[in-house]
């Protein structure tokens, strides 16, 4: 089963509006990141949030962690066009050898202009 | 920086086919990670390798898949014989010593009938 799991699975909004996305896992984590996919494209690394930190920013992009729910939110603010793509959570596990990510099942998200 | 880079982008084949897919991770990265992504089981790991060695194979579906890297700047993942349910996208990652961050190459298409 998948560490990760975004809801919701698929997010309509129009351009200027905000889009939220969460993600839940199971297990204790070292980091939490989030990925954005572009149809047809490969992942592209948006943001990293450590267990220690609660809340992070980047840009238009907020993401908080709370461990004691072992979930997290990915806040895009302002969305635009650009911004239609499939966002997914990764987590690398507590003690896990390498830097082995497991990733959630995404959530699709469109912005309409 | 020419990023991962992965080869063929695209490939057909028929059922029973030897098929190989090829990735060149970023510069001195030093991990390469092998991913398969459906619509029916998300991104899923398949192997990992730190510097050169195999460390977590447990994603492999089955024999008929086998990965190797044989220098740095060099991955191969065969499947031999290939089946129809392989069909998906094939995704290569690379990170830095220490880095949790990954990059991905832009995928390949496989399909096989």
């Amino acid at each position: 089963s998948q560490q990760g799991e975004e809801d919701p699975q698929a997010l309509s909004i129009q351009e200027g509006e905000n889009a939220t996305m969460n993600c839940s896992y199971k297990t204790s984590i070292n980091n939490l990141q989030w990925y954005r996919q572009n149809s047809g494209r490969g992942l592209v690394h948006l943001i990293l949030i450590r267990s220690n930190e609660r809340e992070k920013h980047s840009g238009r992009l907020r993401v908080t962690l709370d461990t004691s729910k072992k979930s997290s939110s990915l806040l895009i603010t302002a969305s635009r066009a650009a911004d239609t793509a499939s966002y997914f959570c990764a987590t690398d596990i507590f003690k896990a050898a390498g830097n082995k990510l497991t990733f959630g099942g995404g959530t699709r998200v469109l912005v309409k202009p | 920086d020419a990023g991962v880079i992965q080869s063929p982008r695209h490939e057909v084949t028929e059922m029973g086919q030897e098929v190989t897919l090829r990735c060149k991770p970023i510069s001195g990265h030093n991990s390469l990670f092998w991913y398969r992504q459906t619509m029916m089981r998300g991104l899923e790991l398949l192997i990992y390798f730190n510097n050169n060695v195999p460390i977590d194979d447990s994603g492999m579906p089955e024999d008929r898949f086998s990965a190797k890297m044989p220098n740095a700047s060099f991955s191969t993942l065969k499947i031999q014989p290939s089946e129809p349910r392989d069909s998906a996208v094939y995704f290569c990652a690379s990170s830095s010593e220490g880095a949790i961050e990954q990059f991905f190459g832009p995928g390949t298409r496989l399909t096989v009938l």
